[in-house]
């Protein structure tokens, strides 16, 4: 069993719509979770950060950690064209190592 | 925006050529990580280093080798191409000072061809 699950999709929505994308994990030990955003041919690029349980907002964007489900979300509001990539969920420990486990990415198209 | 660069962008090369891909960072971080991600697929970590003279390999078996000499630079090195290490090569770093939020950064990519 992978320590994050994501589902690749892909997901295809119209322009406007309310985006939600999630990720599970297994391992309790993780603090920091982070979502990158992936453009075709690029390097992933940070998007939003959280540390520990909570809601975090940027703009269209919020982030939720649910510590206790395992569960984190990426809501995109008032979704664009421009928002159209491949969505990476990514968590670490606090403590050793700190090396970053990814979620294997949704791809998302936003349709005018 | 991150500092960091690799290059070439893209290369395509014959089976048994030896190829190095350079990565450098300018934000003065100790940490570096090189993962390699096929397409529709998650990133897997390959190498990682916290520190010069320090390397460690990742999750995931590579022939691959890095090297470490400056803070700044973090180059792998395949000394001979197979078809079966055609993929993406993807650098990161991230700080490891106080109050340092474990971000990794990463730069464009190069996109590996072996023929």
């Amino acid at each position: 069993q992978k320590e994050v699950e994501q589902d690749p999709g892909p997901l295809s929505v119209p322009e406007g719509a309310i985006v939600s994308l999630n990720c599970t994990y297994s391992n309790s030990a993780f603090q920091y979770f982070m979502w990158y955003r992936q453009y075709s041919r690029k390097g992933p690029e940070l998007l939003m950060y959280t540390y520990s349980s909570g809601n975090k907002e940027d703009g269209r964007f919020t982030a939720q950690v649910d510590k206790s489900s395992k569960y984190i979300s990426l809501f995109i509001r008032d979704s664009q064209p421009s928002d159209s990539a491949t969505y990476l969920c990514a968590m670490s420990r606090i403590q050793g190592a700190q090396k970053l486990v990814f979620g294997q990415g949704t791809r998302l198209t936003i349709n005018p | 925006e991150a500092d960091i660069y690799q290059t070439p962008r893209y290369l395509v090369i014959g089976t048994g050529k030896k190829i190095t891909l350079e990565c450098s960072q300018t934000m003065g971080h100790d940490k570096m990580y090189w993962y390699q991600q096929d397409p529709g697929m998650e990133l897997h970590l390959i190498h990682y280093s916290y520190g010069v003279n320090s390397t460690e390999k990742g999750d995931l078996s590579s022939e691959s080798t890095v090297s470490r000499i400056r803070t700044e630079h973090f180059p792998l090195t395949l000394e001979s191409a197979r078809p079966s290490h055609t993929s993406q090569y993807l650098c990161a770093s991230s700080d490891s000072g106080p109050g340092a939020k474990n971000i990794q950064y990463f730069g464009a990519g190069t996109r590996l061809s072996v023929l």
